[in-house]
């Protein structure tokens, strides 16, 4: 079965600082993969994907991620944080027959000034 | 813009009460999906439905059940609300991109 692993609960960046939040997934064929963004008390928003080709991808809001197979990853990252990039992210990957997905346990980001 | 709309953003209803959480898409997808998330546990899959008057069986669907009449709506039941099911509530549906609704809180005393 898929999985998603997210090994951080809590992450606390500075603001203007660099941030890496990880995703390690399990699936036996090329997977589709996600990253969603969550604000307090609000539902998912999609920020990037992954499908095939580049395995670098952009998102919104300045986000991107790297799609390794290798290790079997698809960090999030963004070179400079915002205090309002402060919630929640999870991380996703499509299930075989594409009928739901698999989450990660998501990761809090927390921006201290 | 693609819209996914839950009827109510906060809920308090008594136990043993039949609780209905309403959601609505307007990109005519096929797959819709209700989750359940709480701190510590992530998202974790109730129901979800492929097509009208079709429903599979996510993770988690003791104490629940599911209606799709029409296309655009997918509506969660709650037979007979406990407590423990006092939580965040997710409707999704998707094309080819799953969106999501703002979610529901749904507080059972």
């Amino acid at each position: 079965a898929q999985s998603v692993t997210q090994p951080d609960i809590h992450i606390t960046v500075s603001e203007g600082a660099s941030l890496e939040l990880r995703c390690n997934y399990s699936y036996g064929a090329t997977p589709y993969l996600f990253w969603y963004v969550q604000s307090p008390g609000q539902g998912l928003q999609l920020l990037l994907k992954y499908f095939s080709g580049d395995t670098l991808v952009q998102g919104i809001k300045g986000f991107e991620a790297e799609f390794k197979r290798s290790q079997s990853s698809f960090n999030l990252r963004k070179p400079s944080v915002h205090w309002s990039d402060a919630a929640e992210y999870f991380c996703a990957v499509l299930n075989s027959g594409y009928s739901t997905l698999t989450f990660g346990k998501g990761t809090m980001l927390l921006v201290s000034p | 813009d693609v819209k996914v709309t839950q009827s109510s953003r906060y809920l308090v209803k008594r136990t043993g009460e039949k609780v209905f959480l309403e959601c609505v898409q307007d990109m005519d997808h096929e797959n819709m999906f209700w989750y359940r998330q709480d701190p510590g546990l992530g998202l974790r899959l109730i129901y979800f439905s492929y097509d009208v008057k079709m429903k599979e069986k996510g993770d988690i669907p003791e104490g629940y059940s599911v209606s799709r009449e029409k296309k655009e709506r997918f509506s969660l039941i709650l037979e007979s609300a406990s407590t423990n099911q006092t939580s965040m509530y997710l409707c999704a549906s998707r094309g080819s991109i799953q969106y999501f609704g703002a979610g529901t809180r749904l507080s059972v005393l």
